[in-house]
């Protein structure tokens, strides 16, 4: 079966330092991968997308990158946080080929940036 | 650009209610339209996937509905329970709703 991972469940960050996010699938080859963030008070939000690696599609122009070096791997990065990048960050899968797939979530990691 | 808005934002009942939450989306040209469960400080939990062929999906005590052409959707509840409260999120392929609040009262 499928199981999806992600690291650290939860971060303090000073204003300024750098951030990596790291979530990693399991039991499924070439997955479309997903980075969303839920601000508070807001709903979710795509930041990134990636059907394979190296490729990366970003929704949102921001402060943050996302990169795909294995194929069931998916980082998201920041080299200076801000305050407004505090949030619950969840990655998720899907299915490769086709984006009618259901899509299955990690646990999630909730970031706070001081 | 696809906008998913859910209605009401919040709601409580009491428990063994039947109950409605609704998702209204602005593209009618989805592949489909998937419903989950966010418990609070926790990920999401897919409840239902509806393909864009079908009109309805259902799983136990939950039924959702589809219809495309008015870009609406429905998340029926019956014989709620206190472990059903929970957010209830609505989304399309890349857009969320913000879902949601239940509050099922013993």
């Amino acid at each position: 079966s499928q199981t999806i991972h992600q690291w650290p469940a939860t971060l303090v960050q000073p204003v300024g330092s750098p951030l990596s996010l790291e979530c990693t699938v399991e039991g499924t080859s070439n997955p479309n991968l997903y980075w969303y963030r839920q601000a508070a008070g807001r709903g979710l939000q795509l930041l990134f997308y990636s059907v394979g690696i190296g490729q990366i599609s970003s929704e949102v122009p921001q402060n943050l990158s996302a990169s795909r070096p294995q194929d069931r791997q998916f980082i998201l990065s920041s080299k200076k946080l801000l305050l407004s990048d505090s949030g619950f960050y969840l990655c998720a899968w899907q299915t490769p080929g086709l984006v009618s797939r259901e899509q299955f979530f990690g646990p999630g990691t909730r970031l706070t940036v001081l | 650009k696809q906008e998913v808005t859910q209605i009401p934002a919040a709601l409580s009942v009491p428990e063994g209610e039947n109950l409605v939450l609704n998702c209204s989306f602005t593209d009618s040209a989805i592949y489909n339209l998937q419903w989950f469960r966010q418990d609070p400080g926790k990920g999401l939990t897919s409840l239902l996937l509806i393909q864009s062929s079908q009109r309805e999906q259902t799983s136990g005590r939950l039924n959702a509905s589809l219809d495309k052409s008015s870009g609406r959707s429905t998340l029926y509840i019956a014989a709620s329970q206190p472990g059903d409260s929970a957010t209830y999120l609505c989304y399309t392929p890349l857009v969320f709703g913000k879902g949601t609040r239940l509050s099922v009262i013993a």
